[in-house]
């Protein structure tokens, strides 16, 4: 029983395409998240969703819109893939908005050549 | 300056040894702390909150010191299986509290 999971788990595509990635939660939590981690290790968070509702809104590129159709889903959908894209999206949950413990996915590896 | 600090290690000890931790953080509005544990290619994991008064969890001891800005996490009686890289997480305050990862330190037991 996955408690938080994501498709795909790798994802390797040519610059310029279009891709999206899923993320679910079946924990009952109220808020979802969007982290990337490079590969230097930096775990950053790019995105938050409060019941359906953008909260965290970080210095991204609007190549990267989010979407969270319910609380249980938060997709992430990416234009124009660069190479500097390449990274690990990882998904993360919580209950409340504020600073409390979070639940990750499995990470999705995307890969960009 | 970082908004979290942790020494990037790597830190290799002995099985049986024990080893400490520390981060330091900027914002002295943050109200929550974590250490996360993460392993190779894995997703991060909450290994345990922090609390001001300190907390232990088996093997594991964490503290705060707000004061000072500081918070440590020590680990007795390293297992292998304690090899991972360790994040320092701290909840950066303000409206949202969006948490604040360290770069982590590595941890490498021997056998």
């Amino acid at each position: 029983d996955t408690a938080v999971s994501q498709t795909p788990k790798y994802l390797v595509t040519q610059m310029g395409n279009d891709k999206s990635i899923k993320c679910e939660q079946n924990l009952g939590h109220d808020t979802m998240y969007w982290y990337k981690q490079d590969s230097k290790k930096f775990l950053k968070i790019m995105f938050s969703y409060n019941n359906k509702e953008l909260i965290i809104n970080e210095t991204v590129p609007n190549r990267f819109s989010p979407k969270s159709p319910d609380k249980a889903h938060l997709n992430l959908h990416i234009n124009s893939l660069e190479l500097g894209d390449s990274a690990v999206y990882f998904c993360a949950s919580s209950f409340g908005a504020q600073g409390y413990e979070q639940y990750f996915g499995p990470g999705t590896r995307l890969t960009v050549t | 300056r970082k908004e979290v600090e942790q020494d990037p290690g790597p830190f290799n000890v002995p099985e049986g040894a024990t080893v400490a931790f520390n981060c330091t953080y900027s914002n002295s509005a943050s109200q929550s702390f974590f250490w996360y544990r993460q392993d190779c290619r894995k997703e991060p994991k909450l290994l345990m909150s922090v609390y001001s008064s300190g907390n232990e969890d088996g093997r594991f001891t964490a503290q705060l010191n707000r004061a000072s800005q500081y918070i440590s996490l020590l680990i007795r009686d390293s297992k292998l299986s304690d090899s991972a890289t360790y994040l320092c997480v701290v909840g950066g305050g303000g409206a949202t509290n969006k948490l604040i990862f360290g770069t982590g330190t590595l941890l490498a037991v021997q056998p």
